[in-house]
């Protein structure tokens, strides 16, 4: 159990795209997912937290413009990252906790790695 | 403010023990997890601790002291699968979006 499924792996794409990566809940229900960015060779930073029908709450100095982020279910977390331009490129990654009690730990989607060219 | 420490770096044979310490200064605790991240994947869970002293899960165990802000991941017999980096974050408080503070790692290299 605990399976949580982000999509695209994978993202080659020229500069001024709009790049959209999906995070999915398989087997249980999520009220709230994180993103974070990772560069190479450093920790995980947590970019924001998404809350289902709700607005997602952004960390200091992440553009909400720029990252936006979508909870439409309880089940699904999108971000896109709009018109991307080389800095963007790094390495996306989705967790989701499986209840909101207790003290479940967050487990991630394998991540997307965006290249912008 | 919310701090983090552990090693960079550590090295080890295989077949050894290691221990990978963290110590955390965060405004409340809630709990402390430990992650393992290979090059180039996504972090999977291994511990979680909330309450003092060990919790032993097959070849890996961790230890927390709330009192000295102190967790310890133990590896024992270790593969040479296990290089990788191991991650220490701590949920400073309750509540529904609980988010994690992250330590920045230690990359463990297990030589043969």
């Amino acid at each position: 159990g605990a399976v949580v499924s982000q999509h695209p792996s994978w993202v080659i794409c020229k500069s001024g795209t709009s790049v959209k990566i999906e995070c999915r809940s398989l087997d249980f229900q999520a009220t709230t997912m994180f993103w974070y960015r990772q560069f190479p060779k450093q920790s995980l930073m947590l970019m924001a937290t998404s809350n289902e029908g709700s607005k997602a709450t952004y960390e200091q100095g992440v553009e909400k413009d720029k990252f936006l982020i979508n909870h439409a279910s309880l089940t699904l977390s999108t971000l896109t990252v709009t018109s991307a331009h080389p800095e963007d490129s790094s390495f996306y990654i989705c967790s989701a906790r499986q209840t909101e009690v207790g003290n479940q730990p967050q487990h991630f989607g394998d991540g997307t790695r965006l290249s912008i060219l | 403010g919310q701090n983090i420490d552990q090693p960079t770096e550590m090295t080890a044979t295989e077949g050894a023990i290691v221990q990978i310490n963290c110590t955390y200064q965060t405004s409340g605790f809630n709990g402390l997890f430990w992650y393992q991240q290979h090059a180039g994947e996504a972090p999977t869970f291994l511990s979680y601790n909330v309450l003092d002293g060990l919790e032993e899960k097959g070849r890996f165990s961790s230890f927390l002291s709330r009192s000295k802000g102190y967790s310890y991941l133990l590896l024992k017999e270790l593969q040479m699968k296990d290089s990788a980096s191991y991650l220490c974050a701590v949920t400073p408080r309750a509540g529904n979006n609980r988010k994690l503070i992250w330590g920045l790692g230690t990359s463990l290299a297990v030589n043969p």
